[in-house]
């Protein structure tokens, strides 16, 4: 399968707790980015992390990319009920110049 | 910023005929378009590429006849579902990239077929 995998596929927190997505690639990639989607809409980009960067932070988005085990996470801190949604990474591939998304995390956070 | 516009947002078509599903990048020229399409509940899956002026490369597994890409311009590409069956009913997305921009998504075509 072209996908990479996320997990956990589902996720389901309080208001105020950590939310934190895994996604794993395949080869080798250029850069790694994650999108967020609302039920039935389209993606909302959140954050890139280049194949050279370890960690890179956006307001309450924390991304981190190991390389060496193709791996990257998303940390969503003091998470709010709006965050609710499913997210997405996608790996921008070296060969092929394609951008393959993950399998998803469904993130549900109660008030 | 860069928009990318797709439409129509939402189609419903009968069984056996073709609908064409537009997107365009608005202020900047797209070296590489892209298609995907999404079940519901699923993640997506990457259909095509396709860059202007030449023929769009398939992934395998995707029927080439069936769902024809037509990259006439740098601001255009075209999605046509030919002889449509229900199980083509999915959200379809595109996507256009431009190097100073990256990747740039369409808001997405629901097609239904009846």
């Amino acid at each position: 399968s072209q996908q990479g995998e996320e997990d956990p596929q589902a996720l389901s927190i309080q208001e105020g707790e950590n939310a934190t997505m895994n996604c794993s690639y395949k080869t080798s990639i250029n850069n790694l980015q994650w999108y967020r989607q609302n039920s039935g809409r389209g993606l909302v980009h959140l954050i890139l992390i280049r194949s050279n960067e370890r960690e890179k932070h956006s307001g309450r988005l924390r991304v981190t990319l190991d390389t060496s085990k193709k791996s990257s996470s998303l940390l969503i801190t003091a998470s709010r009920a709006a965050d609710t949604a499913s997210y997405f990474c996608a790996a921008f591939y070296n060969q092929g110049g394609k951008l393959i998304f993950g399998q998803g995390t469904e993130l549900s956070v109660k008030p | 910023g860069a928009v990318v516009s797709q439409h129509p947002s939402r189609v419903i078509c009968k069984s056996g005929t073709s609908v064409k599903i537009e997107c365009r990048s608005l202020d900047f020229q797209a070296t590489t378009m892209f298609w995907y399409r999404q079940f519901p509940k699923q993640s997506l899956m990457l259909m095509a590429t396709s860059n202007e002026g030449s023929k769009a490369t398939y992934e395998q597994g995707v029927e080439k006849d069936k769902f024809l890409i037509n990259h006439a311009s740098l601001t255009l590409s075209t999605l046509t579902v030919t002889s449509a069956h229900p199980e083509d009913s999915s959200f379809y997305i595109c996507s256009a990239f431009y190097i100073n921009y990256g990747y740039t998504f369409g808001s997405g075509t629901r097609l239904t077929v009846v």
